[in-house]
């Protein structure tokens, strides 16, 4: 199984500060790694497919990089709705698996 | 607007079953897989299961194979995770998952879940 490790596991920020988030696959996913947000009691939002794409309706203050092993979603300057968790997950093989979460939490 | 909604969860004793049901809208229900993932009380997330958009393909997670079932009824727009011998490390939300295989390059591929449900919550008592 591809195991995937994010980092940091939570940060603490302030509204508009530049955020960065970095997910490590355990082999190369090539492009295939996505990034999902999730608010407390909510079901996760797809943000970026393919490692650099922006879903619909995606504000474009998020944006991510990276290819085979290292990839990263940077959050260009935080605003108040962006307190979430933030989630890897690749799609290069099955079992699907997703990062242990970055919880971005209100300096 | 794209919806999917779960029903089916409750509390359930170790050993157990419980069928889990996902209603679909205002997409080609036909034309897409679907996907079963779930969320431990306050844990990460976990891929349970997928199945193609035609039920010819279903791959499952290896701590539910076995166990569960995922199956779908496309005249009913609706999407099942049948879950057989319950334990309590099966508690969590569930949720249901619409598959997008644009985007991760089509042909056949699939992992990339675009929209999801509010999810379900299972509880198997320890």
């Amino acid at each position: 199984d591809i195991q995937m490790t994010q980092s940091p596991s939570s940060l603490s920020a302030s509204v508009r500060d530049r955020v960065t988030i970095t997910c490590r696959a355990s082999q190369s996913i090539s492009s295939l790694l996505n990034w999902y947000q999730q608010k407390p009691g909510k079901a996760p939002n797809l943000l970026i497919y393919a490692a650099s794409n922006l879903q619909s309706g995606v504000p474009s203050r998020f944006s991510a990089s990276g290819s085979g092993t290292d990839f990263t979603l940077i959050i260009s300057s935080l605003q108040p709705e962006d307190f979430a968790t933030y989630y890897c997950q690749q799609s290069y093989s099955a079992p699907l698996t997703f990062g242990g979460g970055t919880k971005v939490e209100i300096k | 607007q794209v919806q999917v909604v779960e029903s089916g969860g409750g509390v359930v004793q170790p050993g157990g079953s419980l069928r889990l049901s996902c209603a679909a809208s205002e997409f080609i229900f036909n034309n897409y897989g679907m996907h079963w993932v779930r969320q431990a009380p306050g844990k990460g997330l976990e891929w349970v299961a997928f199945i193609r958009s035609d039920g010819s393909y279903k791959n499952y997670a290896d701590s539910v194979k076995g166990r569960f079932t995922i199956s779908r009824d496309n005249s009913k727009i609706t999407v099942y995770l049948q879950m057989n011998s319950l334990r309590a490390e099966d508690t969590a939300v569930y949720y249901c998952a619409k598959d997008e295989p644009a985007y991760c390059g089509g042909g056949g591929c699939y992992g990339v879940f675009d929209y999801w449900g509010q999810g379900t919550l299972v509880t198997v008592p320890s």
